[in-house]
């Protein structure tokens, strides 16, 4: 079965840091782009940061630009999320999502997602 | 940054056709994907490259995409299809992968 399984999340006190772990199973992990997604509370979709599948190429959003890094290990199927100066804006579930099979940059796996909330 | 405008919700009586919009500047020259998510769930793909299914999307679920609007739209819709559902697209801008606001689906 495909499958993406996050992990990491928790509560983290503001300017704290957390690193967030995707583990994928079920397909080529070394063969596709990845993404994390992130949704606050009662919120839409946002997208946060992608890495190539080698991890050569890598974006991140504005809201993160400096603040957060993504990796991968592709000989551990595991994506990651390293999260510095968090903010309390920063509080959402965030999902992993494969840079799909499918379509131009169509997400069509996700994980079901850790929850962090940066408060004091 | 590019933007997707969604209308925030829309209703439905069961057996209708429920029709959700995404509107962007010229989104009609660019693939546009949806994504619908239950609550408490992750999203799911639903349609992408304007009009294409993923393998288990039942045909009930359709989408077009011209000029400044993309459309998805849902058959005979059910009560399961009760949802948000979300457009994206990639542009090459600041934030390449833009979602849009998102539309609550009711079935009534």
């Amino acid at each position: 079965e495909v499958q993406l399984v996050e992990s990491g999340g928790g509560l983290v006190q503001p300017g704290g840091s957390l690193r967030l772990s995707c583990a994928a199973s079920g397909f080529t992990f070394s063969s596709y782009e990845m993404n994390w997604v992130r949704q606050a509370p009662g919120k839409g979709l946002e997208w946060v940061s992608y890495i190539s599948s080698s991890g050569s190429t890598i974006y991140y959003a504005d809201s993160v630009k400096g603040r957060f890094t993504i990796s991968r290990d592709n000989a551990k199927n595991s994506l990651y999320l390293q999260m510095n100066s968090l903010r309390a804006e920063d509080t959402a579930v965030y999902y992993c999502a494969r840079d799909g099979e499918v379509g131009a940059s169509a997400f069509d796996i996700w994980g079901q997602g850790t929850m962090v909330t940066v408060s004091s | 940054s590019y933007v997707l405008t969604q209308p925030p919700s829309v209703s439905v009586a069961p057996g209708q056709t429920a029709r959700i919009t995404c509107g962007g500047n010229n989104i009609g020259s660019k693939s546009v994907h949806w994504y619908q998510q239950k609550p408490g769930q992750a999203p799911v793909l639903v349609v992408y490259d304007d009009s294409d299914r993923p393998s288990g999307i039942p045909e009930r679920f359709s989408g077009s995409n011209s000029g400044n609007t993309a459309t998805l739209t849902i058959s005979r819709v059910e009560a399961g299809d009760e949802a948000d559902y979300y457009c994206q697209v990639w542009d090459s801008s600041s934030d390449p992968w833009v979602f849009g606001g998102g539309t609550k689906l009711t079935v009534l």
